[in-house]
């Protein structure tokens, strides 16, 4: 059983274009996140949702938009793509966010954009 | 500004032991954290250090001096499987406990 999973695994598209990437975790937990990882490897968060709240929002443009139907998924939505967000997106959840040391990590999903 | 340094790259061979050092500048600490990541795949999970001293984990250990800012992860018998970027982490309570995060440690492991 997958622990945290997302979808889809790759995205290539055009810049301009509106995609979206789904996150879901079968942990249980409170807390999930989304991260970017740039060319560079450095891991920057992104956002953060405890039980369907959002609690961290960090400095992101409002093309990115995060909606979290049930505290199990983590969406992210991308409007008007462009060439610099091409990185690889990962999410994470935890237990909770003050508590737990330990964040489980999805697959990632590696985003080029045209 | 928070920031956390570590090298971009160490190169040892297999069956050593290296050392992967973490200094780090932030407004809040609740704890170091090393995780491992292979090319092409995601974060894993190594260690956690809230107080000072030393946490061993198999061949995997992990050192923290809150007065030093510092840490280290210390891997020993190095194998190959071992070649993958490290990364330390500092949770800040100052920032909803999110995790801040190094740029990584690339570790080359020759035969």
């Amino acid at each position: 059983d997958t622990a945290v999973s997302q979808t889809p695994k790759y995205l290539v598209t055009q810049m301009g274009n509106d995609k979206s990437i789904k996150c879901e975790q079968n942990l249980g937990h409170d807390t999930m996140y989304w991260y970017k990882q740039d060319s560079k490897k450095f891991l920057k968060i992104m956002f953060s949702y405890n039980n369907k709240e959002l609690i961290i929002n960090e400095t992101v443009p409002n093309r990115f938009s995060p909606k979290s139907p049930d505290k199990a998924h983590l969406n992210l939505h991308i409007n008007s793509l462009e060439l610099g967000d091409s990185a690889v997106y990962f999410c994470a959840s935890s237990p909770r966010q003050e508590a737990y040391n330990e964040q489980f990590f999805g697959p990632g999903t590696r985003l080029t954009v045209l | 500004g928070q920031s956390l340094e570590q090298p971009s790259e160490v190169t040892a061979v297999e069956g050593a032991i290296v050392q992967i050092n973490c200094t780090y500048q932030t407004s809040g600490f609740y704890g170091l954290s090393w995780y491992q990541q292979h090319d092409g795949g995601a974060p894993t999970f190594l260690s956690y250090n809230a107080l000072d001293g030393l946490e061993e984990t198999g061949r995997f250990s992990s050192f923290l001096s809150r007065s030093d800012s510092y840490g280290y992860l210390l891997l020993q018998e190095l194998q190959m499987k071992d070649s993958a970027s490290y990364f330390c982490a500092v949770r800040d309570p100052a920032g909803n406990y999110q995790l801040i995060w190094g740029a990584g440690t690339k570790l080359i492991i020759k035969p």
